[in-house]
């Protein structure tokens, strides 16, 4: 079983400030991971993926997060956030395994972030 | 292009009413899912379909069902709708092994 946890509930910044959404997730066998955006009443949006090669993926939007195996995480990260940003963001882990299940997601609980002028 | 789009956006149902929520996209995808969405609780997987006339359980089916007639639309129904459903509904589709694409999402109100 799959299992991911994000520990912040909430996070405040204020605009131009650096910020960092921590994930980590616990599987035993490889696993794809995402991070998904979702505004205010609105479903939710693929932010990046890693799925192989490179660990570290980006985002057309300044974000990104770095798969860490030894440490089983994929934090999402953003060196100047715009009010803009303020969102929910979900961490999602999906079995790399062909098993004819197909790619279930498992969620974090989420991480509000809050950014303000 | 359209995507994932869910009908209806808002509903509110009495105790023990039934309904049914559709979810359609254009992407020809194999597989499609439903979620529920509830605060504090990031989402849940209510039931999934690994394609046309198939269907399987998810984490919480318990009080659903969902059919699979068509590959384009997916089907979620609430024989007895009861206020512990009460959520955001979420539809999504997948061409395995990549992201899942989600539709806009359909609250629900239990009385």
């Amino acid at each position: 079983a799959q299992s991911v946890t994000q520990l912040d509930s909430q996070v405040p910044v204020f605009e131009e400030a650096p910020v960092e959404l921590r994930c980590n997730y616990s599987s035993s066998v490889s696993v794809y991971l995402f991070w998904y955006v979702q505004y205010p009443n609105q479903g939710l949006q693929l932010l990046l993926k890693y799925l192989s090669g490179s660990t570290l993926v980006e985002s057309i939007n300044g974000f990104e997060a770095e798969f860490n195996k030894s440490q089983t995480s994929f934090h999402l990260r953003k060196p100047s956030v715009h009010i803009s940003d303020t969102a929910e963001y979900f961490c999602a882990v999906s079995d790399h395994r062909l098993t004819g299940g197909g790619n279930k997601l498992t969620f974090g609980t989420g991480t509000q972030l809050k950014v303000e002028l | 292009n359209a995507g994932v789009t869910q009908t209806p956006k808002f509903r509110v149902l009495k105790t023990g009413q039934s309904m049914t929520l559709l979810c359609a996209q254009d992407m020809n995808h194999e597989y499609m899912y439903w979620y529920r969405q509830d605060p504090g609780m990031g989402l849940r997987l209510i039931h999934y379909s690994v394609g046309e006339g198939t269907t399987a359980k998810g984490e919480v089916p318990d009080g659903y069902n969902v059919s699979r007639l068509k590959k384009q639309n997916f089907l979620l129904g609430l024989e007895s709708a009861a206020p512990s459903q009460t959520s955001v509904y979420f539809c999504a589709s997948s061409p395995f092994p990549y992201e899942q694409y989600f539709g806009p999402g359909t609250r629900l109100t239990v009385t």
